[in-house]
């Protein structure tokens, strides 16, 4: 199975910061990467496919890029409603996998 | 508006069966590949299913051989049967489409929570 390895874990940042969560898989998985946003007691809301490709009605201070096995999603100015926590996953090939997580709080 | 609602988690003792439902709506059903994703509480997400729109299923070895992923598309409604259940099974289920340009998930239903326990 590819495993997801996310950092950090937890991010503590504020209002306005630029933030960088990175996502390594196991091995090659191409661009077949998505990235997911999860609010408490909520259903996870897909952010960015395809590494690089934003969802329809994203807001566009997210970005994603990637380099080999390494992907990062990028929010330019973080914004109050962004606190949340963030997943990974590849499904370049079964068992699709995601990463453990990133929970994004306030500083 | 697309909508998926999940329907028929509860409570279930340890090798039990349990079927789940999703119900589609505002979108052709038939033409999109759909997942099952869960959640334990305070855990991570977990890949269950999936089945194409050709009706090939997939699974992780978690799961197979207990769970079967079947679909009906004069229902619009995809189902998850569940056999043989153990407490790790505990989660919210969510069901999921894959989206139009590739197999990400772009379309969630708000889940349905199963416990398995005595």
């Amino acid at each position: 199975d590819i495993q997801m390895t996310q950092s950090p874990s937890t991010l503590s940042a504020s209002v306005g910061d630029r933030v960088t969560i990175t996502c390594r898989a196991s091995q090659r998985v191409g661009n077949w990467l998505a990235w997911y946003q999860q609010k408490p007691g909520k259903a996870p809301n897909l952010l960015i496919y395809k590494a690089s490709s934003l969802q329809s009605g994203v807001p566009s201070r997210f970005s994603g890029s990637e380099s080999g096995t390494e992907f990062t999603l990028t929010i330019s100015s973080l914004q109050p409603d962004d606190f949340a926590t963030y997943y990974c996953q590849q499904y370049n090939s079964y068992p699709y996998t995601f990463g453990q997580g990133t929970k994004l709080e306030i500083k | 508006e697309v909508q998926l609602v999940e329907s028929g988690g509860g409570l279930v003792q340890p090798g039990g069966s349990l079927r789940l439902s999703c119900a589609a709506s505002g979108f052709i059903f038939s033409n999109y590949d759909m997942h099952w994703v869960r959640q334990a509480t305070g855990k991570g997400l977990e890949w269950v299913s999936t089945i194409g729109n050709g009706g090939d299923p997939y699974y992780p070895e978690s799961v197979k051989g207990r769970f079967t992923i079947s679909r009906e598309n004069a229902k619009n409604s995809l189902y998850l049967h569940m056999d043989s259940l153990r407490a790790g099974d505990t989660a919210v289920y969510y069901c999921a489409r894959g989206s139009d340009f590739d197999w990400s998930m772009d379309v969630w239903g708000k889940g349905t929570t199963v416990t398995v326990s005595s």
